[in-house]
């Protein structure tokens, strides 16, 4: 069992929708990271959150502790979006980093 | 400008044949990571430095063995590189365990 699940694997939406990957994880953490990567390998970091909710233009992401559950949000989402979504947690013993296995996700135009 | 830089971008290697790669930083942080990411998986760590006290993933192979001599470089050296080590490696930065990554464009490494 991997120590980080993301759901879905896979998603395509319309140009516009609102759009949420889920990621739940089993290991205590100090921070949750979502990661964006475009086909060609470039990663970019969009939020590390360790509590609450962080917002950056279009993205949200947010995080409950106790329910060892975060969400990435994009509203209004435009086919530029398009690309794998990864979420990774830092361990909060052992400097261990734990990585999901990415939403790809595609926005039709 | 760039921050993290990898070179070279793209390597062919022989197999069993000895190949470095390389990461530099302009942000001048403290950590620094390296990544194998094989195709439609999530990256891997393989190992990271804090300074110069250097981190090994449990499960990384003794093929892969690192080098940081000074804070803006680091090595990833394969010592005798397998057909299963063609991935991208990526190297990464941040300032402090636990804040925000900072990934270089990586190297995509191709083992004939």
């Amino acid at each position: 069992k991997n120590e980080v699940e993301q759901s879905p694997q896979n998603l395509t939406a319309q140009e516009g929708e609102f759009i949420t990957i889920n990621c739940s994880y089993s290991v205590g953490i100090s921070a949750l990271h979502w990661l964006q990567q475009h086909p060609g390998g470039g990663i970019v970091s969009l939020f590390m959150l360790s509590s609450g909710k962080k917002k950056h233009g279009r993205l949200i992401a947010t995080i409950n502790i106790q329910e060892k559950h975060s969400s990435l949000h994009i509203t209004a989402s435009h086919p530029r979006d398009s690309a794998v979504y990864i979420c990774a947690v830092s361990a909060n013993t052992g400097n261990q980093f734990y990585f999901g296995t990415g939403t790809s996700l595609t926005v039709i135009p | 400008d760039a921050m993290v830089i990898q070179n070279p971008r793209y390597q062919v290697t022989q197999f069993g044949k000895p190949v470095t790669l390389s990461c530099s930083q302009t942000l001048n942080h403290n950590v620094m990571y390296w990544y194998q990411q094989k195709s439609s998986q999530a990256p891997k760590l393989l190992f990271h430095y804090y300074d110069k006290d250097f981190n090994n993933e449990a499960d990384t192979p003794d093929n892969f063995q690192s080098r940081r001599p000074n804070t803006s470089f680091c090595f990833l050296d394969i010592r005798s590189p397998g057909l299963g080590d063609a991935a991208m490696y990526l190297c990464a930065t941040s300032r402090e365990r636990d804040e925000t990554q900072y990934f270089g464009p990586g190297t995509r490494l191709l083992v004939l």
